[in-house]
């Protein structure tokens, strides 16, 4: 089946500016988590959504935000960019109502501020 | 504060040595601890994971040893291969909200 898909792969914005990222996850998988990835600081955890909710929160500030939609699919929006926006994004499908299970990660979405 | 230690940050190995790459954690509510492997441009893969029930896990040439009491736990991979070069992530989670360590990079040389 289809892994997790994530678009688009590479966006370069200036700062100040808004962006919207993508993730379709695994079909059947309803929790989509997003994680930031910088070098020296691994994957920091943004946000889990659960059949449209937001179950968990990372501490990153409000200018992080997401939503789910009812197919499962996750957008994740920042606004107000800045230059430490910069890194790669990646979302990450679970199976529905399991816990500790396999996190699906997507191929990530390149995030470069100007 | 970062919940999950990694270390090293950075690993050489010869090929057919053994790479081991170790990790601890504090919060003793975690209960599932994987192990993720990273390569350039591609989201992290699981490569192996443990429960806190067992003390160690063999899937072919990779084995997660886990201490409890210690809450450490460590990745060794044996026989290492030049295509084990990658980055290797540690997680522990409670749930479905994974916490990584700051990730390995590794290098088999031939």
């Amino acid at each position: 089946k289809a892994g997790v898909t994530q678009t688009p792969r590479y966006l370069i914005k200036t700062r100040g500016q808004q962006v919207t990222l993508s993730c379709s996850p695994i079909s059947g998988h309803r929790s989509v988590s997003w994680y930031q990835q910088t070098p020296g600081q691994g994957l920091q955890f943004l946000f889990e959504y659960f059949s449209e909710t937001q179950r968990n929160k990372g501490n990153f500030p409000g200018r992080f935000s997401g939503r789910q939609f009812s197919n499962s699919r996750s957008e994740m929006n920042v606004s107000t960019l800045e230059l430490g926006d910069s890194a790669l994004y990646l979302c990450a499908s679970l199976r529905d109502g399991q816990r500790n299970t396999e996190a699906f990660f997507g191929q990530g979405t390149r995030l470069t501020v100007v | 504060q970062q919940q999950v230690k990694q270390s090293p940050q950075s690993l050489i190995v010869q090929k057919g040595g053994i790479s081991i790459i170790n990790c601890a954690y504090e919060n003793t509510a975690f209960d599932y601890f994987p192990w993720y492997q990273q390569f350039p441009g591609k989201g992290p893969a699981l490569l192996i994971a443990i429960r806190p029930d067992v003390s160690e896990k063999k899937e072919g040439r990779f084995t997660i040893s886990f201490n409890k009491s210690a809450k450490q736990f460590s990745l060794h991979i044996m026989d290492s291969q030049p295509g084990d070069s990658a980055t290797y992530f540690c997680a522990a989670s409670t749930g479905n909200q994974f916490y990584f360590g700051t990730g390995t990079s590794l290098t088999v040389i031939p």
